[in-house]
């Protein structure tokens, strides 16, 4: 089993539609979460940081469930550059601050 | 941009070679941590340095191997290459005591 799994890609939406994309892991110590984003053939840039309450940026949603070790974005109104994959990382403290990436979920956003 | 750069942008060698990866931290970080990317896989951690001495490992045999200068600058080497080292090789910097992590735009390394 992979430490973090996330929804089988691609998705396909219209402009304007809203996309949900989940994410379980496995390792309950886990201690911080985020969302990457990550455009063809470019580096992962950070899209947001995922807290225990819930936080929003703009057309962007993250929710954080530590019972369930689920992880969600919400990305309303979508628009043609929001087209990328996105990578739900997990980051557990120690000796190393290590980052465990997902395999990523495609998105298209189409005209 | 994040202030992290990479060198060289593109390389290609061939099965056995040796390879070094460099990367410059964004100006006040002082952990680096390299990352290996395959095709359609996410970013799969290698090491992490802190303040020149390595932090931390993932699953990566010991021919990967790293250094962290004294400007916090670190260089990814790996011999004996092989076909599946064939991949996008990050780094990124972090602040020691903070989590994000800010990536360099990658070395794509092809082995043939």
């Amino acid at each position: 089993r992979k430490e973090v799994e996330q929804d089988p890609g691609p998705f396909n939406v219209p402009e304007g539609a809203t996309v949900a994309f989940n994410c379980t892991y496995s390792n309950s110590a886990s201690q911080s979460f985020f969302w990457y984003r990550q455009d063809c053939r470019k580096e992962p840039k950070l899209l947001m940081s995922v807290y225990s309450s819930g936080n929003e940026d703009g057309r962007f949603t993250a929710q954080l469930n530590r019972a369930s070790q689920y992880i969600s974005l919400l990305i309303r109104d979508s628009k043609l550059s929001d087209s990328a994959t996105y990578l739900c990382v997990v980051g557990v403290l120690g000796s190393a601050r290590q980052l465990t990436f997902g395999s990523g979920t495609q998105l298209t956003v189409l005209p | 941009e994040t202030g992290v750069t990479q060198s060289p942008t593109h390389l290609i060698k061939t099965r056995g070679q040796q390879v070094t990866l460099r990367c410059s931290s964004q100006s006040g970080h002082n952990t680096v941590s390299w990352y290996q990317q395959a095709l359609g896989q996410g970013p799969q951690f290698i090491f992490q340095y802190y303040r020149e001495e390595e932090n931390g490992r993932g699953n990566f045999p010991p021919r990967f191997s790293g250094l962290q200068f004294p400007n916090y600058s670190s260089e990814l080497n790996v011999n004996a290459l092989e076909l599946d080292d064939s991949a996008l090789y990050l780094c990124a910097s972090s602040l020691a005591q903070g989590d994000t992590q800010y990536f360099g735009p990658g070395t794509r390394l092809t082995v043939l």
